[in-house]
């Protein structure tokens, strides 16, 4: 089946770094979602990208749509302690398939 | 606070045994995805109803069943249950189907002895 690899799979940075992850995929996706989850609360959703090569931000986050339709990238800037985190891609190819999830990046602060 | 209830939030039970999970989605969303999330196999996808009908079906065991139910609330049946099937079981919901916006509820932490 589909599968996402995201990486890296863990990072420790300072308070004040920038961040960048990203995902990867063998297929194509039509959308892709960019969840971030936190010790014991079920994802949210920070981000959804539509079309390839947009760019969307949504504070000190943003998010790019890939123009192979393969990939996405999230780079989170200025961290802050509550960044603290495990974020997950997901991609959906069409019609009802379900979304498909990497298997996240583990992101620890340190201040 | 996605909107999305779950519980019971945490449930141990012994191998061999059934369990009921429940969800309710958030208020005005017809669509109700169960996942599955295990430290090794991280978000699997389980099922989808929308509006009280199947809509989707991923690597669901057939010891597991899911229905909802009119007032859009959902049960996820678990039967049989297996040491490896201790994991966290979340609900997701969504206005319309096919959603990629979907609302995670809190999670069940699931443990089976």
């Amino acid at each position: 089946g589909q599968q996402l690899n995201q990486s890296p799979q863990s990072m420790f940075i300072q308070e004040g770094e920038d961040v960048s992850m990203n995902c990867t995929s063998s297929s194509i996706f039509n959308t892709w979602l960019w969840y971030k989850q936190e010790p014991g609360e079920g994802p949210v959703l920070l981000i959804a990208l539509y079309k390839a090569g947009e760019l969307t931000s949504n504070g000190r986050l943003t998010a790019q749509f890939g123009i192979t339709r393969k990939d996405s990238f999230l780079n989170i800037s200025a961290s802050i302690p509550s960044d603290v985190g495990i974020y997950f891609c997901a991609g959906h190819s069409s019609g009802n398939t379900p979304l498909v999830f990497g298997k996240g990046t583990r992101l620890s602060v340190i201040a | 606070d996605s909107g999305v209830t779950q519980t019971p939030k945490h449930l141990i039970t012994a191998t061999g045994q059934r369990v009921t999970l429940r969800c309710s989605p958030r208020s005005g969303d017809l669509s109700v995805y169960w996942y599955q999330q295990s430290l090794d196999q991280g978000l699997q996808f389980l099922i989808q109803y929308y509006n009280g009908e199947e809509r989707a079906k991923g690597n669901i065991l057939e010891r597991f069943s899911a229905q909802q139910f009119p007032d859009l609330h959902s049960e996820l049946n678990l039967s049989s249950l297996e040491l490896g099937d201790s994991a966290l079981y979340f609900c997701a919901s969504s206005r319309t189907t096919p959603s990629y916006e979907q609302y995670f509820g809190p999670g069940t932490r699931l443990t089976v002895t």
